[in-house]
């Protein structure tokens, strides 16, 4: 079974730019969360999407934005870049119970660079 | 922000040794998550302690939880080169709308040979 899949894996971005990313979820897992890994702030949920609806949400500026799509791929969307968006965005998805995420499986990360 | 905080924050030991890793939270949890993660990668499942699981065993892993004291320990014993890595406690708390799992600050562990 194919695991989780984010693309691009690496990306340079100017200030004020936007960029998207990508994540492919395990075949039969409907729930996918994303996170932003940095050095200073660590793992911060930044969202979680279940059959196409954001179930939870971080805090995090309206710039950072996601959304999924039927086949449980979602995308992620973070406009007007900062130098501080620089970061590890790892994506995660789970077969979910209950409500409950239970245990993740992650993506290798989009690590995104803002110059 | 982070629910989990971690302790120590690196550790350092020889093959061989085991290493103990404890994490603290504040508020009440369905489910404790431990999680290892090589340098810039994604992150890997351990092993999951259900709020009313006192201990649980995977392996070379050994996870306890206290729920009273709201803290959790991983246990590596005979640790290995390979197990040099950050670890994360995880929590899996109700948020009113859905379940959430937040990351504590993670445990640089490096191990020597």
């Amino acid at each position: 079974k194919a695991g989780v899949t984010q693309t691009p894996r690496y990306l340079i971005k100017t200030r004020g730019q936007q960029v998207t990313l990508s994540c492919s979820p395990i075949s039969g897992h409907r729930s996918v969360s994303w996170y932003q890994q940095t050095p200073g702030q660590g793992l911060q949920f930044l969202f979680e999407y279940f059959s196409e609806t954001q179930r939870n949400k971080g805090n995090f500026p309206g710039r950072f934005s996601g959304r999924q799509f039927s086949n449980s791929r979602s995308e992620m969307n973070v406009s007007t870049l900062e130098l501080g968006d620089s970061a590890l965005y790892l994506c995660a998805s789970s077969w979910d119970s209950n409500g409950a995420p239970g245990e993740l499986f992650f993506g290798e990360g989009s690590r995104l660079t803002v110059l | 922000s982070q629910q989990g905080e971690e302790d120590p924050q690196a550790l350092s030991i020889q093959e061989g040794e085991n290493a103990t890793m404890n994490c603290s939270y504040k508020t009440s949890i369905n489910n404790l998550q431990w999680y290892r993660q090589n340098s810039g990668r994604g992150l890997v499942h351990l092993i999951l302690i259900r709020s009313n699981e006192r201990e649980k065993h995977s392996g070379r892993l050994r996870v306890t939880l206290d729920t009273s004291k709201k803290s959790s320990s991983l246990l590596i014993t005979a640790s290995r080169a390979a197990d040099t890595a950050s670890y994360f406690c995880a929590t899996d708390a109700w948020t009113g709308t859905a379940s959430k799992l937040t990351f504590g600050t993670g445990t640089r562990l490096q191990v020597t040979l």
